[in-house]
């Protein structure tokens, strides 16, 4: 079966400007993350869906950051505008369910360098 | 909150050699407990887990014990391969108060095995 997809693999943008990230679960996962990874730390989850509703965006920088998950199936999260300190890979995964018996399938990252 | 704490890196070791890879936790709950990896250029797949207290999860050589007293997780592998090169995330999932279970994770440690 498809993995999840993620685009761009890579981005480079100035500080101040929007940028958008795509990702597409694996079919029939009702559950979408967002984690951001910081170079030398482990992903922090910035947001979880359940089908088309948020769960948990506790973490999430409400004030530059937001993320849809329209009709439940593939997600955005938009960042603007961007500030030096989000330079990191922006990972998606998805899983059957929320559980933590789910296992969870992650994407191969998009990396975002803001200068 | 809940915490992940890992060995620091790198761990440069040569092959057919010993491996363990440290990881302690913090919890208010009663959590699930994984070892991811990140082979270079792919994304986090998961090696094992283990949900309950002396459960042992296993993978491809790789062992971890889920300690509760000693709250810890180590990673273990009795002869590493070239192939073992990789960067591993030890990670909890604790139930939150809104029943979701984010996965948090350790800030990874790379492993360099040599021919």
């Amino acid at each position: 079966e498809a993995g999840v997809a993620q685009s761009p693999r890579y981005k480079i943008i100035e500080k101040r400007q929007s940028v958008a990230f795509w990702c597409n679960p694996i079919s029939g996962h009702a559950t979408l993350y967002w984690y951001q990874q910081i170079l030398g730390q482990g992903p922090k989850l910035l947001i979880q869906f359940q089908n088309n509703g948020v769960v948990d965006d506790s973490q999430l920088p409400k004030d530059r950051f937001s993320a849809e998950r329209l009709k439940g199936v593939d997600s955005t999260l938009k960042i603007q505008p961007a500030k030096l300190e989000d330079s990191a890979v922006y990972l998606c995964a998805s899983s059957l369910e929320g559980g933590s018996s789910y296992e969870q399938y992650f994407g191969p990252g998009t990396r975002l360098t803001v200068t | 909150g809940d915490s992940v704490t890992q060995m620091e890196g790198p761990v440069t070791l040569s092959e057919e050699a010993f491996l363990t890879i440290n990881c302690t936790y913090t919890a208010t709950g009663y959590p699930s407990l994984f070892w991811y990896v990140q082979y270079p250029g792919e994304g986090l797949q998961l090696l094992l887990k283990a949900t309950k207290a002396d459960d042992k999860g296993s993978n491809k050589g790789f062992e971890a014990t889920y300690r509760k007293e000693t709250t810890s997780f180590h990673l273990e592998k009795g002869s590493v391969q070239v192939s073992d090169s990789a960067v591993y995330f030890c990670a909890l999932s604790d139930l939150g108060n809104s029943g979701n279970t984010p996965l948090v994770f350790g800030k990874g440690t790379r492993l360099s095995v040599i021919a």
